[in-house]
């Protein structure tokens, strides 16, 4: 069965460094979504993304954040300078076309460590 | 989007069926119920999803009453892998964000 892929699974990065997570969503996909989940507390959403622009974001996916589809497979989130509090698991999620009702589909995520 | 309720946790033996209920009140007429699955250190995993009646698929069946403001998740001779976190989430599909609640925490024992 076709999977979200995720990389790397564990980053530790310096307080104010930039970080970029990596994900390769499922091949025939069109929309694409970004999740963290601090430890402990609830899966938060961040952002959407579809035809190569945002469709929605939360207020948590301020200045500091950005999203990229590069090329036809990988899909990025970017975190500019890192804080403490943006130490949590980071999900990528996608989703095929068709009816609203299609399931979105998550990889197993990113530990981000923030020093 | 329909705010959900559901018990903050469960035991089950290994073997029974677990049924979880989820109650959403305020759910719209275009809502569809899903239903997640997480383990921990892994991403959320779609189990089922439904708008009426009865869905059943290899892992689960939802039952959606005709007032549809409850719902609820049977998962049929659990095992101690089953042991996870279970999200009833209701929206309309699951095209726009999707709203996580704390979930239902299963644990399966022997």
């Amino acid at each position: 069965e076709p999977e979200v892929t995720q990389t790397p699974s564990h980053q530790v990065t310096q307080m104010g460094q930039e970080v970029i997570l990596r994900c390769v969503p499922i091949s025939n996909h069109l929309y694409f979504y970004w999740y963290r989940q601090i430890l402990g507390q609830k899966v938060e959403f961040l952002v959407s993304f579809y035809n190569n622009e945002i469709s929605e974001k939360s207020e948590i996916f301020d200045d500091q954040f950005s999203v990229e589809r590069p090329d036809g497979s990988n899909f990025t989130l970017k975190i500019r300078s890192t804080k403490l509090e943006d130490s949590a698991m980071y999900f990528c999620a996608s989703r095929n076309r068709g009816a609203d009702n299609q399931p979105q589909h998550f990889g197993d995520g990113t530990r981000l460590s923030i020093l | 989007l329909a705010k959900t309720t559901q018990p903050i946790s469960m035991d089950s033996y290994e073997g029974q069926e677990v049924n979880i209920t989820c109650s959403h009140n305020n759910i719209a007429t275009n809502d569809y119920i899903t239903w997640y699955q997480q383990f921990p250190s892994q991403g959320p995993r779609f189990i089922i999803q439904g708008y009426k009646t009865k869905v059943t698929n290899e892992v689960a069946s939802l039952f959606i009453p005709a007032d549809r403001k409850s719902s609820t998740l049977s998962l049929p001779r659990v095992s101690l892998s089953d042991t996870a976190v279970y999200y009833c989430l209701g929206g309309p599909g699951t095209a726009s964000k999707l709203t996580f609640g704390t979930g239902t925490r299963l644990q399966v024992t022997l």
